[in-house]
Protein backbone atom coordinates (compact mmCIF):
# COMPACT_ATOMS: atom_id res chain seq x y z
CA UNK A 1 0.00 0.00 0.00
CA UNK A 2 1.34 3.51 -0.81
CA UNK A 3 1.75 6.03 2.19
CA UNK A 4 -0.01 8.81 0.52
CA UNK A 5 -2.98 7.51 -1.85
CA UNK A 6 -4.76 10.32 -4.21
CA UNK A 7 -8.11 10.00 -6.44
CA UNK A 8 -6.49 8.84 -9.76
CA UNK A 9 -8.39 11.44 -11.70
CA UNK A 10 -7.75 13.57 -14.40
CA UNK A 11 -10.40 15.95 -13.63
CA UNK A 12 -12.41 17.97 -16.03
CA UNK A 13 -14.53 21.02 -14.94
CA UNK A 14 -16.05 23.93 -16.06
CA UNK A 15 -15.15 27.66 -14.81
CA UNK A 16 -17.26 27.88 -11.90
CA UNK A 17 -17.65 24.46 -10.94
CA UNK A 18 -16.30 23.40 -7.12
CA UNK A 19 -14.22 20.40 -6.90
CA UNK A 20 -12.67 17.87 -4.02
CA UNK A 21 -9.34 16.16 -3.60
CA UNK A 22 -9.71 13.84 -1.36
CA UNK A 23 -6.43 11.99 0.05
CA UNK A 24 -5.33 9.09 2.69
CA UNK A 25 -2.44 8.21 4.14
CA UNK A 26 -1.28 5.13 6.14
CA UNK A 27 1.69 6.38 8.86
CA UNK A 28 -0.30 7.27 12.10
CA UNK A 29 2.57 8.81 13.33
CA UNK A 30 2.43 11.88 10.16
CA UNK A 31 2.60 14.98 11.98
CA UNK A 32 2.46 17.54 9.08
CA UNK A 33 -0.26 17.62 6.26
CA UNK A 34 0.55 20.21 2.89
CA UNK A 35 -1.69 20.67 -0.23
CA UNK A 36 1.01 21.31 -3.39
CA UNK A 37 0.13 22.87 -6.58
CA UNK A 38 2.31 21.84 -9.61
CA UNK A 39 2.05 23.42 -12.60
CA UNK A 40 2.98 21.47 -15.95
CA UNK A 41 7.11 20.93 -16.12
CA UNK A 42 7.36 23.35 -12.78
CA UNK A 43 8.28 22.60 -9.44
CA UNK A 44 5.79 21.96 -6.88
CA UNK A 45 4.48 24.92 -4.47
CA UNK A 46 2.83 24.88 -1.47
CA UNK A 47 -0.75 25.84 -1.65
CA UNK A 48 -1.78 25.45 1.76
CA UNK A 49 -0.91 23.58 5.11
CA UNK A 50 -3.72 21.52 7.06
CA UNK A 51 -4.68 21.34 10.57
CA UNK A 52 -6.95 19.40 12.43
CA UNK A 53 -9.48 22.42 12.87
CA UNK A 54 -9.60 22.82 8.99
CA UNK A 55 -8.27 25.91 7.07
CA UNK A 56 -9.73 27.97 3.92
CA UNK A 57 -8.07 30.44 2.24
CA UNK A 58 -10.19 32.42 -0.13
CA UNK A 59 -11.73 30.05 -2.03
CA UNK A 60 -9.26 27.15 -0.69
CA UNK A 61 -10.47 25.11 2.11
CA UNK A 62 -8.57 22.24 3.40
CA UNK A 63 -9.49 19.46 6.03
CA UNK A 64 -7.66 16.94 8.12
CA UNK A 65 -9.48 13.85 9.88
CA UNK A 66 -6.95 12.06 12.00
CA UNK A 67 -8.89 9.62 13.00
CA UNK A 68 -9.88 8.44 9.50
CA UNK A 69 -6.05 9.49 8.24
CA UNK A 70 -8.19 11.07 5.52
CA UNK A 71 -7.46 15.03 4.14
CA UNK A 72 -9.25 16.86 1.62
CA UNK A 73 -9.14 19.98 -0.46
CA UNK A 74 -11.62 22.01 -1.75
CA UNK A 75 -11.83 24.61 -4.41
CA UNK A 76 -15.05 26.87 -5.08
CA UNK A 77 -15.80 29.08 -7.82
CA UNK A 78 -12.88 27.56 -10.01
CA UNK A 79 -10.87 29.64 -12.09
CA UNK A 80 -8.58 28.57 -15.80
CA UNK A 81 -5.75 29.58 -13.29
CA UNK A 82 -6.53 26.49 -11.21
CA UNK A 83 -5.81 24.12 -13.73
CA UNK A 84 -2.75 21.92 -12.26
CA UNK A 85 -1.77 18.62 -10.39
CA UNK A 86 -2.42 19.21 -7.06
CA UNK A 87 -0.30 17.00 -4.57
CA UNK A 88 -1.12 15.65 -1.37
CA UNK A 89 1.69 15.95 0.81
CA UNK A 90 2.64 14.46 4.53
CA UNK A 91 5.45 14.90 6.76
CA UNK A 92 6.99 14.71 10.06
CA UNK A 93 7.43 16.42 12.80
CA UNK A 94 11.00 14.71 13.56
CA UNK A 95 12.54 16.18 9.77
CA UNK A 96 11.52 17.81 6.94
CA UNK A 97 10.93 14.77 4.74
CA UNK A 98 8.29 15.02 3.04
CA UNK A 99 6.00 12.18 1.17
CA UNK A 100 3.86 13.19 -1.84
CA UNK A 101 0.79 11.40 -3.30
CA UNK A 102 1.08 10.74 -7.36
CA UNK A 103 -1.05 13.71 -7.86
CA UNK A 104 -4.35 14.41 -9.68
CA UNK A 105 -4.53 16.39 -12.49
CA UNK A 106 -6.79 19.46 -12.41
CA UNK A 107 -8.10 20.66 -15.77
CA UNK A 108 -10.83 24.07 -15.63
CA UNK A 109 -12.20 24.69 -18.84
CA UNK A 110 -14.30 27.58 -20.54
CA UNK B 1 14.96 37.26 -1.43
CA UNK B 2 16.28 34.63 -3.46
CA UNK B 3 14.79 31.41 -3.32
CA UNK B 4 15.65 27.62 -4.20
CA UNK B 5 18.47 27.27 -6.91
CA UNK B 6 19.46 24.76 -8.78
CA UNK B 7 21.79 24.47 -11.46
CA UNK B 8 22.12 23.35 -14.65
CA UNK B 9 18.08 23.32 -15.62
CA UNK B 10 18.41 21.11 -18.30
CA UNK B 11 20.77 18.37 -18.40
CA UNK B 12 21.51 15.36 -20.93
CA UNK B 13 23.96 12.20 -20.14
CA UNK B 14 24.77 8.89 -21.50
CA UNK B 15 24.44 5.72 -19.65
CA UNK B 16 27.05 4.94 -17.52
CA UNK B 17 28.24 8.62 -16.89
CA UNK B 18 27.91 10.46 -13.42
CA UNK B 19 26.18 13.66 -13.05
CA UNK B 20 26.46 16.57 -10.28
CA UNK B 21 23.52 18.53 -9.42
CA UNK B 22 23.48 21.67 -7.72
CA UNK B 23 21.12 23.60 -5.73
CA UNK B 24 21.10 27.09 -3.25
CA UNK B 25 18.27 27.05 -0.24
CA UNK B 26 16.88 29.79 0.32
CA UNK B 27 17.82 32.41 2.10
CA UNK B 28 17.54 31.92 5.98
CA UNK B 29 17.19 28.05 5.10
CA UNK B 30 20.17 25.71 6.49
CA UNK B 31 18.61 22.56 5.55
CA UNK B 32 18.25 21.03 2.16
CA UNK B 33 16.31 17.94 0.31
CA UNK B 34 16.52 16.12 -2.66
CA UNK B 35 13.67 14.68 -4.45
CA UNK B 36 13.46 12.67 -7.63
CA UNK B 37 10.13 13.33 -9.70
CA UNK B 38 9.35 10.57 -12.57
CA UNK B 39 7.00 11.88 -15.23
CA UNK B 40 3.16 11.46 -13.99
CA UNK B 41 4.62 10.76 -11.06
CA UNK B 42 4.96 12.24 -7.19
CA UNK B 43 7.90 13.29 -6.23
CA UNK B 44 9.94 10.83 -4.17
CA UNK B 45 12.66 11.26 -1.29
CA UNK B 46 16.15 10.73 -1.70
CA UNK B 47 17.76 12.48 0.73
CA UNK B 48 18.40 15.15 3.02
CA UNK B 49 21.25 17.49 4.69
CA UNK B 50 21.73 19.38 8.02
CA UNK B 51 24.65 21.02 9.29
CA UNK B 52 26.42 19.37 6.40
CA UNK B 53 25.59 15.35 7.29
CA UNK B 54 23.30 13.16 5.49
CA UNK B 55 19.93 12.57 8.17
CA UNK B 56 17.65 11.13 6.45
CA UNK B 57 17.62 8.81 3.21
CA UNK B 58 14.91 7.50 1.14
CA UNK B 59 15.08 4.32 -0.96
CA UNK B 60 17.94 5.30 -3.31
CA UNK B 61 20.75 3.10 -4.08
CA UNK B 62 24.15 4.23 -3.16
CA UNK B 63 24.58 5.59 -6.70
CA UNK B 64 23.25 8.44 -4.93
CA UNK B 65 25.46 10.64 -3.11
CA UNK B 66 24.98 14.12 -1.70
CA UNK B 67 26.94 16.81 -0.08
CA UNK B 68 26.55 20.06 1.89
CA UNK B 69 28.49 22.84 2.08
CA UNK B 70 28.88 25.49 4.69
CA UNK B 71 27.49 27.99 3.32
CA UNK B 72 24.30 25.58 3.24
CA UNK B 73 24.08 24.72 -0.43
CA UNK B 74 24.26 21.23 -1.76
CA UNK B 75 25.14 18.72 -4.28
CA UNK B 76 23.40 15.50 -5.76
CA UNK B 77 26.53 13.60 -7.11
CA UNK B 78 24.71 10.26 -9.38
CA UNK B 79 27.01 7.35 -10.35
CA UNK B 80 26.64 5.09 -13.17
CA UNK B 81 23.73 6.43 -14.81
CA UNK B 82 20.84 4.37 -15.84
CA UNK B 83 17.99 4.86 -18.40
CA UNK B 84 15.71 4.92 -15.14
CA UNK B 85 17.54 7.62 -13.62
CA UNK B 86 15.79 10.31 -16.03
CA UNK B 87 13.46 12.63 -14.24
CA UNK B 88 13.46 16.20 -12.52
CA UNK B 89 15.20 16.17 -9.73
CA UNK B 90 13.91 18.85 -7.41
CA UNK B 91 15.90 20.41 -4.40
CA UNK B 92 13.71 21.59 -1.68
CA UNK B 93 14.79 23.95 1.18
CA UNK B 94 14.32 24.48 5.00
CA UNK B 95 14.58 25.31 8.46
CA UNK B 96 16.04 23.66 10.88
CA UNK B 97 14.80 20.22 9.11
CA UNK B 98 11.04 21.94 9.14
CA UNK B 99 8.37 20.21 7.52
CA UNK B 100 7.46 24.00 5.50
CA UNK B 101 9.92 23.25 2.46
CA UNK B 102 10.70 25.71 -0.72
CA UNK B 103 11.42 23.64 -3.57
CA UNK B 104 14.01 24.99 -6.83
CA UNK B 105 12.87 24.77 -10.33
CA UNK B 106 14.41 21.09 -10.78
CA UNK B 107 16.86 19.84 -12.80
CA UNK B 108 15.84 17.89 -15.97
CA UNK B 109 17.89 14.95 -15.92
CA UNK B 110 17.78 13.15 -19.38
CA UNK B 111 19.81 9.92 -19.79
CA UNK B 112 20.37 8.71 -23.34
Amino acid sequence: RKEVEQDPGPFNVPEGATVAFNCTYSNSASQSFFWYRQDCRKEPKLLMSVYSSGNEDGRFTAQLNRASQYISLLIRDSKLSDSATYLCVVGKTSGSRLTFGEGTQLTVNP
Amino acid sequence: DAGVTQSPTHLIKTRGQQVTLRCSPKSGHDTVSWYQQALGQGPQFIFQYYEEEERQRGNFPDRFSGHQFPNYSSELNVNALLLGDSALYLCASSYRMNTEAFFGQGTRLTVV
